[in-house]
């Protein structure tokens, strides 16, 4: 089964406009962690965001944002205002802290496109 | 600060050859991992150093990868001999020891192509 899935393999954002990157996960362990990374087209993995499975409130940073629904076990990207330079593939990934010690699993990732 | 490299940034070799991939993490950082993304596959976890050791090696496909990290500093990931379906995006990752969020930061990755 996947353990990370991510359901849009790409999308396109007209500028200004906010978008929301899908993210669901699977997993037993009550302690994990998530992350997204953006990767442009220069190909390295930016680190964007991180939510922890006992964190009360949705992770923000910047124009970030995590919509985190854990009965749900979604982790979804909220990018506000999007603009040109957001043009990238985005990676959700998840660390499973008793289970699977320091290594994080990925989905397959979402290319999204910004039109001007 | 520097940030994690990797060198080269790509690869082209002949099947049965020999690579070797090395990468620096960010200074200061204890833990480095090794991943890869196949073509259209996820990223998939290879192993990870704490220091000089060998922490997890549970993602290694098989004994024709060999990695290393001598001194605990930079790290090379020798595939030898290359099959066809060595063929991918092998990044490297590092961070320091935080406990809860520990943020992995990734280098610009090499792009290996088997022929």
């Amino acid at each position: 089964a996947q353990k990370i899935t991510q359901t849009q393999p790409g999308m396109f954002v007209q500028e200004k406009e906010a978008v929301t990157l899908d993210c669901t996960y699977d997993t037993s362990d009550p302690s994990y962690g998530l992350f997204w990374y953006k990767q442009p087209s220069s190909g390295e993995m930016i680190f964007l965001i991180y939510q922890g499975s006992y964190d009360q409130q949705n992770a923000t940073e910047g124009r970030y944002s995590l919509n985190f629904q854990k009965a749900r076990k979604s982790a979804n990207l909220v990018i506000s205002a999007s603009q040109l330079g957001d043009s990238a593939m985005y990676f959700c990934a998840m660390r499973e802290y008793q289970a699977a010690g320091n290594k994080l699993t990925f989905g397959g990732g979402t290319r999204v496109l910004v039109k001007p | 600060e520097a940030g994690v490299t990797q060198f080269p940034s790509h690869s082209v070799i002949e099947k049965g050859q020999t690579v070797t991939l090395r990468c620096d993490p960010i200074s200061g950082h204890d833990n480095l991992y090794w991943y890869r993304r196949v073509m259209g596959k996820e990223i998939k976890f290879l192993l990870h150093f704490v220091k000089e050791s060998k922490q997890d090696e549970s993602g290694m496909p098989n004994n024709r990868f060999l990695a290393e990290r001598t001194g605990g500093t930079y790290s090379t990931l020798k595939v030898q001999p290359a099959e066809l379906e060595d063929s991918g995006v092998y990044f490297c990752a590092s961070s320091q020891d935080l406990g809860g969020q520990e943020t992995q930061y990734f280098g610009p990755g090499t792009r290996l192509l088997v022929l």
